[in-house]
């Protein structure tokens, strides 16, 4: 069975650095890998989906990479400003469902 | 493109009760997924549907929850005789038709499901 974690948990940086969250994940046999933030009480907004052929993807601030071989994709958020503050989570889909670590709750201090 | 709705967005039932929630998919998607996410915990998957067909249930507890698809209307997520332990936010999520493995998932803004 599929296992994705999330690493750190918890994350608190001051506005305007940059920073990498990081997801693994045990059976590399995946379709494609998605990242979603969630607001507090909110539902999920998918931010990046990189499909198993791909390395990277890009959208504005946001870069998400994929190394399938090893089990891991990275989001980079450059610039950081205060209303990035959220959890981030990354799912990884294989034959049927998508899968979910547990999420990485970050906060920017203005 | 209204997106993916569900309702209602907060339900509150008393021990014993049933929850009944809904989800109408994104325009042209036949696939919906359930998933439920209980208080700091991550999102599990219950299961997954396509129209008039459960694909997948192998996340759904196997008494007093039931979902269902039908070719008219939005899915239904129906939880039977509630306790305390139900209380969670349940999302729903939809892909494209045919094409699901390249695309990804797109969530409602779930159903807060409060049991007293």
């Amino acid at each position: 069975k599929q296992e994705v974690t999330q690493i750190p948990a918890a994350l608190s940086v001051p506005e305007g650095e940059n920073l990498v969250l990081n997801c693994s994940f045990t059976d590399s046999a995946i379709y494609n890998l998605q990242w979603f933030r969630q607001d507090p009480g909110k539902g999920l907004t998918s931010l990046l989906l990189i499909q198993s052929s791909q390395r990277e993807q890009t959208s504005g601030r946001l870069n998400a990479s994929l190394d399938k071989s090893s089990g891991r994709s990275t989001l980079y958020i450059a610039a950081s400003q205060p209303g990035d503050s959220a959890t981030y989570l990354c799912a990884v889909r294989g034959l049927g469902q998508f899968y979910f670590g547990t999420g990485t709750s970050l906060t920017v201090i203005p | 493109n209204a997106g993916v709705m569900q309702n209602p967005r907060h339900l509150v039932r008393r021990r014993g009760q049933e929850a009944r929630l809904r989800c109408s998919p994104m325009k042209g998607h036949s696939h919906v997924y359930w998933y439920r996410q209980l208080p700091e915990e991550g999102l599990k998957f219950m299961v997954y549907l396509q129209k008039e067909n459960i694909i997948d249930e192998s996340g759904m507890p196997k008494e007093r929850f039931s979902a269902e698809f039908p070719k008219e209307g939005p899915s239904i997520l129906r939880i039977q005789q509630v306790v305390r332990g139900d209380s969670a936010a349940y999302f729903c999520a939809s892909l494209a038709t045919g094409q699901g493995f390249l695309y990804g998932y797109t969530f409602g803004s779930g159903t807060r499901l409060t049991v007293v």
